[in-house]
């Protein structure tokens, strides 16, 4: 079974940090760029960041850039974000998505698996 | 940056309605739109990829139309299940595609 479960969410302090993480299963995660998308609670979705297959390719929102960083270990099939300095604005549930393509230049390209989430809460 | 704008942006609707939802796009992205269903309390599930593409396992009345600026997703007979948020995504602009608003369709 194609699978994404992320994990590492939780509540936080206003300019703390976090990394989350995701875990894929049941597909050749090497062969497919990754992606990060948030849902803050009751809104809709935003990209928040994307990698391609050999993380030679990256990139951010304008609303993250310079505090998130997307990475990947093919060997342990898994995806990274490491969030820093979070605002109340970064609250919300982050999604891992699978893209159709290799890379996340080019064009084109879905998101075709998606994680049921982990939630990001960022008060004092 | 790509901005797509989705009308309405939610509309009511009885079971076995037709229903089209529009997504217009800031400026050209060819055919590379995808729509999304999202039902409360789970991720987004791809439909329609490439504008047009119907997603496996899809039921067929799900269609997509359009290319460079102006989008459709229409459900030709909507079903209980239907009941949901749609989203409509832009991949022309890479690394940074982005979501439309997202539309609610409700039971009438």
């Amino acid at each position: 079974e194609v699978q994404l479960v992320e994990s590492g969410g939780g509540l936080v302090q206003p300019g703390r940090s976090l990394r989350l993480s995701c875990a894929a299963s049941g597909f050749t995660f090497v062969d497919y760029a990754m992606h990060w998308v948030r849902q803050a609670p009751g809104k809709g979705l935003e990209w928040v960041s994307g990698i391609s297959w050999n993380s030679g390719s990256i990139g951010y929102a304008d609303s993250v850039k310079g505090r998130f960083t997307i990475s990947r270990d093919n060997a342990q099939n898994s995806l990274y974000l490491q969030v820093n300095s979070l605002t109340t604005e970064d609250t919300a549930l982050y999604y891992c998505a699978k893209d159709t393509y290799i890379a996340v230049t080019g064009g084109g390209g879905a998101f075709d698996v998606w994680g049921q989430g982990t939630m990001v809460t960022v008060s004092s | 940056d790509i901005q797509m704008t989705q009308s309405p942006s939610s509309l009511s609707a009885s079971v076995g309605d037709r229903v089209t939802i529009t997504c217009r796009a800031s400026r050209s992205i060819s055919n590379y739109l995808n729509w999304y269903q999202q039902k409360p309390g789970q991720a987004p599930k791809l439909l329609i990829y490439a504008a047009s593409s119907l997603q496996s396992g899809v039921p067929s009345r799900f269609s997509g139309s359009g290319s460079g600026t102006d989008f459709t997703l229409a459900i030709s007979s909507l079903q209980p299940e239907d009941f949901a948020i749609y989203y409509c995504q832009q991949t022309y602009s890479v690394p940074s595609p982005s979501f439309g608003g997202g539309t609610k369709v409700e039971i009438k």
